[in-house]
């Protein structure tokens, strides 16, 4: 049963710390999302990617996150420096093109 | 841009009843809609999705929607809800050629009681 999976799924760090978290996409997919969710903002797009380039990042911070795909079975999202506004639970999905995503269990990041 | 409004936050329905969970959505053409299912503590499952044609969907876990243009709404219905149905529920919707940038409402949380 093919599914996204994302690691860590719960992450508590200090203030100022790096926080890496990855996501493998389902295989033979193409287009890879991480999105953002919280109480105040539900759930909001982070980044997407097709075909491991970067097509919009618009709704990143850009000064303290990153997104990469080093190869098309991972893609990483990075924080550096965390705050305490950055807890929420972020999600990684998959597509093939031009359809529906497959999300993956998500990452509950918490930042004291 | 597009948006999509999700008017009730939470609403509670007996098991076996009926149940329509309301979404409206703003986009100058057709959007493509989705609606998903989230767990607690899981990812977003995909119940169903409108592309073009049928405007009545039918879904996984006897779930349908159907789109009225002239409301701008996607409403999700289910005919006799079961306990384990209780969950929150998103609609979402993107613009026509893809699975890009999907806007989702803020969902709607359904108890539901014996």
């Amino acid at each position: 049963d093919a599914r996204v999976t994302q690691t860590p799924r719960h992450k508590v760090t200090e203030m100022g710390q790096e926080v890496t978290m990855r996501c493998q996409p389902i295989l033979g997919h193409n287009t890879v999302f991480w999105y953002r969710q919280t109480m105040m903002q539900g759930l909001e797009l982070l980044a997407y990617f097709r075909n491991r380039a970067p097509l919009d990042d618009s709704g990143m911070p850009k000064d303290r996150f990153s997104a990469e795909m080093p190869d098309a079975t991972l893609a990483t999202l990075k924080i550096q420096p965390s705050e305490p506004r950055d807890s929420a639970v972020y999600f990684c999905a998959s597509a093939p093109l031009n359809t529906e995503a497959f999300f993956g269990q998500g990452t509950r990041l918490t930042v004291v | 841009a597009q948006s999509v409004t999700q008017p009730d936050i939470h609403i509670t329905v007996s098991e076996g009843a009926s149940l329509e969970l309301r979404c409206n959505y703003s986009y100058g053409a057709t959007p493509y809609l989705f609606w998903y299912v989230q767990s607690p503590g899981q990812g977003l499952q995909l119940l169903l999705k409108y592309f073009s044609g049928d405007t009545l969907v039918q879904g996984i876990k006897g779930f349908e929607a159907e789109f009225k243009r002239s409301q701008s709404s996607f409403n999700l219905r289910k005919p006799s809800v079961h306990w384990s149905d209780a969950a929150e529920y998103f609609c979402a919707v993107a613009p026509g050629g893809g699975y890009q940038k999907v806007t989702f409402g803020t969902g709607t949380k359904l108890q539901v009681i014996p």
